[in-house]
This record gives structure tokens, sequence and C-alpha cells, in this order.
């Protein structure tokens, strides 16, 4: 079964701080997923990975970068965080073969003070 | 702009009820679609997928979906529901132009009561 763990299930961090969100898959997934979810918004693409050191803007880049130095790991970096990036952060993985279905890690709920 | 709606946010049921969740996209050309279920304080995971041959998919846990091409459909169906399938529920679409991203609906929300 894959397994995608992210690092924390909580977090709480203050406006104006860089904050680190981590992601490992165990599967050798070539491609690795960032998303915020919010209520009534649903899941929102922020950065996708499809090979190390390779990253694409999803649909809702700014104030996001990430980084992929391992296959196994992808991160999410809020460079200066703000109060409209608190949010449930999700990642992803998922195969080279785009009809493979994307699998997700439980989540990060992120609250910028 | 180009799109995965949901129309039903929140549904509300009795146990056995059937149900019916509404997905609509707008994309032109081949889609691939997904249905996917959060249980409360879980992850995603996958309930079913279409990508070609019978439109009508049968899922994990008795849950199917019926792809209309001609309505640009993806209706997610159970004929009884149970209070275990309390979650939220969202549609995706692997749009045309791009296969490495998935659009996801905004979700909807059932609530089964027993």
């Amino acid at each position: 079964d894959v397994k995608v763990t992210q690092s924390s299930r909580y977090l709480v961090k203050r406006t104006g701080e860089k904050v680190f969100l981590e992601c490992v898959q165990d599967m050798d997934h070539e491609n690795m997923f960032w998303y915020r979810q919010d209520p009534g918004l649903g899941l929102r693409l922020i950065y996708f990975s499809y090979d190390v050191k390779m990253k694409e803007k999803g649909d809702i880049p700014e104030g996001y970068s990430v980084s992929r130095e391992k296959k196994e790991r992808f991160s999410l970096i809020l460079e200066s965080a703000s109060t409209n990036q608190t949010s449930m952060y999700l990642c992803a993985s998922r195969s080279g073969n785009s009809n493979q279905p994307q699998h997700f890690g439980d989540g990060t709920r992120l609250s910028i003070l | 702009a180009q799109s995965v709606s949901q129309h039903n946010h929140h549904v509300i049921l009795s146990e056995a009820a059937s149900l019916e969740l509404g997905c609509n996209y707008s994309y032109g050309g081949t889609v691939n679609l997904f249905w996917y279920v959060q249980y409360p304080g879980q992850h995603l995971q996958l309930l079913l997928k279409y990508f070609s041959g019978d439109p009508l998919v049968k899922g994990i846990k008795g849950f199917e979906a019926e792809f209309i091409k001609s309505k640009f459909s993806f209706n997610l169906r159970k004929p009884s529901v149970q209070w275990s399938d309390t979650a939220e529920y969202f549609c995706a679409v692997i749009p045309p132009y791009n296969t490495d991203k998935l659009i996801f609906g905004t979700g909807t929300r059932l609530q089964v009561f027993p």
C-alpha cells in the first residue's frame, strides 16, 4: 500500500515566519503534489513535481515555493507566512503514468497567527 | 473558466436512503474522471475512476458512477447509504490539456443519520 507521510498534523506559526511542510512517499513515485484544502473551495493545486529538482506551478503558487532534492521527499515552503495561508495542506504522490490515481497524505492543518 | 462543479454542497440523508451526488465538468475532449472520499479525520481515498470503456463504473463500498459524455457529467450513486458513509466527497477530472493535473470540485459533505 502506498504511504504518503506528512511531517505534522497540526502546526501553528506566526505571521512573517518561514514555514516548511514536509512530505515523504514510499512508493518511488515520480510525481508529487501540494494542494491546499479550504471549505467551499475544494482542493487547489499549489505546485507539483514530476522529477527530482523539477517543479511546475499549479493554480495558486503565489506566496509558496517547493523543493524536491530527493525523489521521495517534496517540501512546501511558505517564504513569509501570512494569515490568509491558514489552511489544510495536502500532499499527494502518483506514478509517472497519468492514468493512475493520486495517493494522499493525512494533511497538515496550518494556522498562521 | 473551465472547471469541475459539484452543485450539492451539503446532503443529509437517513440510513437506507438512496444517494446521488452530481458532478459536471466543462472540458471538451477526452477526460479522465475520479471520485474521492474523505472520512472525518482521514486522508482522501479513491472511490472509483473512469478512463474508458463501460460508462458505468463500480467502486468500493457499493458506490458506482455513470459517465454521460453528452451531459459532461459523472454522478456518484449508492442505492442504500449507511451511517459510515458520512464523509466529504470530491469529484476530480484530469483535463485534456494537461494530464499531470487533477482538477477537483468543491466537494459535497454527506451526513447520514441512523
